[in-house]
């Protein structure tokens, strides 16, 4: 079983709150990801990070920001939720080098009302 | 056009059946293809990766990969409820393993 965490599983929280998502692997992976999911749609890759300090913008745009202080934390935020944030976030992790798994956490179900 | 299509289904099939689950793509960058497994409520665990063109087994799982028509099936024999999930199917490419997944299929296996 894969060692990656989230909190909280579940989450209603009123528009124009600020709201941080936390995962945490105990893997020591350099690469960690975040996707936004949607009932009977793909995945999105929204923010992605190979290391320390380092993070990047996936491939479907979102108002979130990341931060990479440690290995094995990689929090994601939003300044001011909006019901449009509505979704399921998973964060996922992988060690380095083709044919390494990527492990997803449980995901985190946010709804802004 | 999405670079990973997958019929969404839902699937349902009585126990015992072989389930035939299937993605088209249309990157020819894709190196490698994956398929997940995804409960309720809980996040993707993988099932099978492939490399290259050919078939993978692993157990009652067998994974097709075709490049040349783009075309990635999953073979699930002897189903079982307990496969009753949303299979996702992804390619991928280069080291930084950005993967792009289809939007999954709704598998109900029925006792």
């Amino acid at each position: 079983e894969a060692d990656i965490y989230q909190t909280p599983r579940y989450l209603v929280i009123g528009t124009g709150k600020k709201i941080t998502l936390e995962c945490s692997q105990t893997m020591g992976h350099d690469k960690m990801y975040w996707y936004q999911q949607d009932p009977g749609m793909e995945l999105h890759l929204i923010h992605y990070s190979y290391g320390v300090n380092s993070t990047e913008k996936g491939d479907l745009s979102s108002e979130s920001t990341v931060s990479r202080i440690r290995t094995e934390h990689f929090p994601l935020t939003l300044e001011s939720a909006r019901p449009s944030h509505t979704s399921q976030y998973l964060c996922a992790s992988r060690a380095g080098g083709l044919g390494n798994e990527q492990y997803f956490g449980p995901g985190t179900r946010l709804t802004v009302t | 056009q999405k670079e990973v299509e997958q019929d969404p289904g839902p699937l349902s099939v009585p126990e015992g059946a072989i389930v035939s689950l299937n993605c088209t793509y249309s990157n020819s960058a894709f190196q490698y293809f994956m398929w997940y497994r995804q409960y309720s409520r809980k996040g993707p665990e993988l099932l099978m990766y492939t490399y290259s063109s050919g078939n993978k087994e692993d157990g009652r799982f067998t994974a097709q990969v075709d490049k040349s028509s783009k075309y990635i099936s999953l073979f699930i024999r002897d189903s079982q409820p307990s496969d009753s999930a949303t299979y996702l199917c992804a390619g991928g490419r280069g080291s930084n393993y950005k993967l792009t997944f289809g939007k999954g299929t709704l598998l109900t296996v029925n006792p």
